[in-house]
């Protein structure tokens, strides 16, 4: 089945700054790979997602990239806000289906 | 529209107890999951459906039974709790689009406590 690593587990910014986050995964047959992000004490909710066709979706200050090749894509947040502050998942679908998630990063961002 | 729908919010049970916890959704979904939320391991598929009359084992099936009778209702069943099943589930479903798997939307989730 789906395996996804993500890394890193913890991430602190500056204001301002660039964050990214990257994950990994195993199964080739995978062809979704959304990034959601979860706040304290709430629902995870979907910020951006990529098909296996398309190599990069950018939408205002988030991107994600993907790279089939090397099975790997990452999340990138530019101008960082206080309110970006979350734990961040990113998944990719086992046999087309079902979603697996990383373990998740927690993302600080310090004013 | 509700959305997912997850019943109850809270539950402390004693060990060896079972209980269901009850998940809806009124989007007309395909495909609904359960998943378990503990610290640092991220969100854990439990089993999921694909529509109804199926349902498969996800990645932590162990302890967990579930059904899918109709296309809204998704029931997740502790046959019987024990302390490693205290967690926050998390039941979520989405409308499959035509290249697989498409937006998951989440209930609110349900906090447990096995005791």
């Amino acid at each position: 089945g789906e395996n996804v690593e993500q890394h890193p587990s913890t991430l602190s910014v500056q204001e301002g700054d660039s964050a990214v986050i990257k994950c990994t995964y195993s199964d080739s047959a995978s062809n979704y790979f959304p990034w959601y992000k979860q706040e304290l004490g709430k629902r995870p909710q979907l910020i951006i997602d990529i098909r296996s066709n398309v190599g990069e979706k950018k939408d205002q200050r988030i991107a994600v990239t993907l790279n089939k090749t090397a099975k790997h894509f990452s999340l990138h947040i530019t101008e960082t806000q206080p309110e970006d502050s979350a734990v961040y998942f990113c998944a990719g679908n086992q046999a087309g289906t079902a979603l697996i998630f990383g373990k998740g990063t927690t993302l600080s961002v310090s004013s | 529209n509700a959305g997912v729908t997850q019943t109850p919010k809270f539950q402390v049970l004693k060990t060896g107890q079972s209980m269901t916890l009850q998940c809806a959704q009124d989007m007309n979904h395909e495909y609904m999951s359960w998943y378990r939320q503990d610290p640092g391991m991220g969100l854990r598929l439990i089993h999921y459906s694909v529509g109804a009359g199926i349902t498969d084992q996800g990645e932590v099936p162990n302890g967990y039974n579930v059904s899918r009778s109709t296309t809204e209702d998704f029931p997740l069943r502790l046959l019987s709790a024990a302390p490693s099943q205290t967690s926050v589930y998390f039941c979520a479903s989405s409308y499959p689009s035509g290249l697989g798997t498409g937006e998951l939307f989440f209930g609110e989730g349900s906090r447990l406590t096995v005791l």
